[in-house]
């Protein structure tokens, strides 16, 4: 069972270029979240998802879109990276806003 | 969104219980506790999770006050895997899990 799987591992980007981290979950959950996590720090909500074909912000949307065209799939997507975006971002799903989220193994992102 | 107090860090011996607090004063009446810890260099692990009554799972047991502005997270018998940033976590409908800075348990030998 593999849960969460995030794609890249990790990523060295120049400042400026687009990116796309990737997310599939394989448990049929309705709602996925992408965070992001600062050195030492907590992790802080991106954009969510609580159904297929709908997303929201989060606490630092800025910067970053999402889009969720099935159940399985929640990419993140920079149109333009920053040095200030480099964090780990962890993806993560669950079946609804109160049960418990899995998540993924994280992606670490450096923008240089 | 409602917020969680946890303390920044605590100490624990091996094979001693740990019990963590956290305080969420304004939790609102359908607002679930959720408890995830962090180990180093992973993902958030789901700990436990609980309403109004007490809950106990094979990691942990989760001691909710009557009047639900508090709540303890407690390891029976902490081990050196269980050294990790664990955090407390209110959820609701919104679907906007708030993470805060956590606690981070250390555990001797």
């Amino acid at each position: 069972i593999a849960g969460i799987t995030q794609a890249p591992t990790s990523q060295i980007l120049a400042a400026g270029r687009r990116m796309t981290l990737r997310c599939t979950q394989d448990m049929r959950h309705n709602a996925m979240y992408w965070y992001r996590q600062d050195l030492g720090l907590g992790l802080r909500l991106i954009h969510y998802s609580n159904t297929a074909g709908t997303t929201g912000k989060g606490e630092v949307p800025d910067g970053y879109s999402v889009s969720r065209a099935n159940t399985d799939d929640f990419p993140l997507t920079l149109a333009s990276a920053v040095p200030s975006q480099t964090s780990v971002y962890f993806c993560a799903s669950s079946e609804t806003g109160y049960t418990e989220a899995f998540f993924g193994q994280g992606t670490r992102l450096t923008v240089v | 969104d409602a917020k969680t107090t946890q303390p920044n860090s605590m100490e624990s011996n091996e094979e001693e219980p740990v019990h963590l607090p956290c305080n969420h004063s304004t939790i609102s009446g359908t607002d679930y506790i959720h408890w995830y810890r962090q180990l180093p260099s992973q993902g958030p692990e789901y700990v436990i999770h609980g309403l109004t009554s007490n809950v106990n799972n094979r990691m942990a047991s989760l001691a909710i006050a009557e009047d639900r502005k508090s709540s303890t997270l407690i390891l029976h018998r902490a081990t050196l895997r269980d050294a990790a940033v664990y955090y407390c976590i209110l959820s609701s409908n919104d679907y906007k899990l708030s993470f805060g800075a956590g606690t981070t348990v250390t555990v001797r030998a």
